[in-house]
This record gives C-alpha cells, structure tokens and sequence, in this order.
C-alpha cells in the first residue's frame, strides 16, 4: 500500500497572504508527482506533473518543488485570492504501476476576502 | 477536444435497481480510471483500465459492481443491486501513460 500524505489537512488564510502546503510520498520506485486543483462542485484539475529531483514549476502565483529523495513536494501560492479558495491534491505515480496514481487526501484551503 | 464525458450528471434511484454510468474517454488516452468520492475516504480508485483491459479492481468494493471497457472510446460502471451507501460521486478520469489524468464533470448517484 502506497502511502501519500498531505498536511496541513486544512488551511485558512486572508487574502494577501502567501501560504504553501506538503506533500510527502514513498522516495522508492518514484515516477512522478502530481499537483491537482480541486474547486466545490467541480472535478479535478492538473496543475503540475513533477518527475525530476529538485525540479520546480510555476504558473501563476502558484509554483511547486520536488525533492524525490526524501519524499516531499511543497505548493506555494504567493498573495492568496478568494478564487484561489479549493482543496489541492497530490498524487504519486510509481511502484508497480507507472499509470496509477495514488492521491493524498487534499488540503482544504480557504481565502477568506 | 470534448474532454471526458460522464453521463448522466445526476440519478436518483431506488435501492435494489441497477445502475449504469457511462464514461467516454479522450480519444488516444491509454488509461482510463473510475473513482469514487466519499465524505469519508476522499477520493477513491475503484478500477482502472489500460488499453481496455483491466489491470486493477481492487478498489471494487464488492460483487454487486462492475466495470468494462469494450474498446477504447467506451466504459461503463455498473452497480446491481444497488445500496443507499453507494450514493456519492463517481469521476471518470483518462490519461496517456503518466501524463495528467483530465476528469470528466462526476455522475452524483443518490440510491433512496
């Protein structure tokens, strides 16, 4: 069983304020990493896809790092909006099957006007 | 490109009925995935399929579902009888190989 963990399970900040959220994975048999954004009402959507150690990503005020020895990937949001407001899921793709993903649990964040 | 499309966006139905949902992929995606969304377990794998063939079922939570995939651009989801602790939300999801995985907009399933 694949174990991937995300903290703070939720998050509560005004807007303005920059805030960033963990993700941490099994450091064998890593493939990739994947950062989604989840709105209420809505599906999914892919945010970042991470393979590399060290590797870092942006769009927008949102931006990712990897660290595939240790485990770990954090998300950033710099200067926090209401609309930035839903839950933010990691997903580990590895092990056995390079085609699965094994997601987090989600942290909740909330941008409070 | 259409994305994925899940039909229907809602069913209400009795408990003991069958229940089908339906799931068109993105046409060359290889993988495609069915999940379940609970208040309790978040977002949960139930089957996923690689080049139509199923490759992991564990997350089936029993007999009474079932899940094919008669060629690349089709899959179904089916649940006989159906259980009022069913109800939730199921996505379909598709991706090529590792590339991200693009939902479809969930089918909400409401067993009374």
């Amino acid at each position: 069983i694949l174990n991937v963990e995300q903290s703070p399970q939720s998050l509560h900040v005004q807007e303005g304020d920059s805030t960033n959220f963990t993700c941490s994975f099994p450091s064998s048999n890593f493939y990739a990493l994947h950062w989604y954004r989840w709105e209420t009402a809505k599906s999914p959507e892919a945010l970042f896809v991470m393979t590399l150690n060290g590797d870092e990503k942006k769009k927008g005020r949102i931006s990712a790092t990897l660290n595939t020895k240790e485990g770990y990937s954090y998300l950033y949001i710099k200067g926090s909006q209401p609309e930035d407001s839903a839950t933010y899921l990691c997903a580990f793709a590895g092990g056995t099957s390079y085609g699965k993903l094994t997601f987090g649990q989600g942290t909740i964040l909330t941008v409070h006007p | 490109d259409a994305g994925v499309i899940q039909s229907p966006r809602h069913e209400v139905t009795e408990m003991g009925q069958e229940v089908t949902l339906r799931c068109k992929p993105i046409s060359g995606h290889d993988y495609l995935f069915w999940y379940r969304q609970t208040m309790m377990r978040g977002l949960e794998l139930l089957i996923y399929f690689n080049n139509n063939v199923p490759i992991d079922d564990s997350g089936m939570p029993e007999d009474r579902f079932s899940a094919k995939m008669p060629n690349a651009s089709f899959s179904t989801l089916k649940i006989q009888p159906s259980e009022p602790r069913d109800s939730a939300v199921y996505f379909c999801a598709s991706s090529f190989w590792s590339q991200p995985q693009h939902f479809g907009d969930g089918t909400r399933l409401s067993i009374l």
